[in-house]
């Protein structure tokens, strides 16, 4: 069945140090690649997508690349802050041009800044 | 804009007691809603999915079912609570376009 791996799942980094959280997926029908962020006792938050007709993307300090041939998509987080301490989850799915398909979450890693 | 909203916010119930949980969307039609559970310090599991009223799938048998009776509305329902049903309820909801999907701000359950 459809599978997202993620890895690693704990990484701690030094503050303004960039970190970066990987995935691969399995279903190569796969068009829509989300990242949440979840802060500890709140509901994940949709922090950045992406979309099979592009490599990259970013907004601000968060990049987002996409390799459709090896199935993999990595997470980019470039001058981390404390605030960027969280658990991010990776997701793929079909649905890029419909709500149809469902989303499958990878199992999270836990970011740590240290100060 | 959209908005959902669940409730309750926290719940604490004994084992063997009936439960039933709530999600409205606002601001939006005929979405596609979810419901997803996470045990403490672990990842999402999607319990139940629904495309339209009175049309649910379920991902994983157990002892949960869920109800769609209105257009935004989305039930999350048990007979019997089991200690293994305690956890951080979520429901989601996407539509679109850009069928981007949102979750609510979850229902924390402790079964005791």
């Amino acid at each position: 069945g459809e599978n997202v791996e993620q890895h690693p799942s704990t990484l701690s980094v030094q503050e303004g140090d960039s970190a970066v959280i990987k995935c691969t997926y399995s279903d190569s029908a796969s068009n829509y690649f989300p990242w949440y962020k979840q802060e500890l006792g709140k509901r994940p938050q949709l922090i950045i997508d992406i979309r099979s007709n592009v490599g990259e993307k970013k907004d601000q300090r968060i990049a987002v690349t996409l390799n459709k041939t090896a199935k993999h998509f990595s997470l980019h987080i470039t001058e981390t802050q404390p605030e960027d301490s969280a658990v991010y989850f990776c997701a793929a799915s079909r649905g890029e041009y419909s709500s149809a398909s469902k989303i499958i979450f990878g199992s999270g890693t836990r970011l740590s800044i240290r100060p | 804009s959209q908005t959902i909203h669940q409730w309750p916010a926290t719940l604490v119930q004994p084992v063997g007691s009936p439960l039933s949980l709530e999600c409205t969307v606002e601001g939006t039609s005929n979405p596609n809603l979810y419901w997803y559970r996470q045990a403490a310090g672990r990842g999402l599991q999607l319990l139940f999915y629904s495309v339209g009223i009175g049309q649910i799938s379920s991902e994983v048998p157990q002892n949960l079912s869920a109800s769609r009776p209105q257009d935004r509305q989305f039930i999350l329902s048990s007979k019997k609570l089991l200690l293994s049903d305690s956890g951080f309820y979520l429901c989601a909801w996407r539509e679109g376009p850009p069928y981007e999907q949102y979750f609510g701000p979850g229902t924390r359950l402790t079964v005791t």
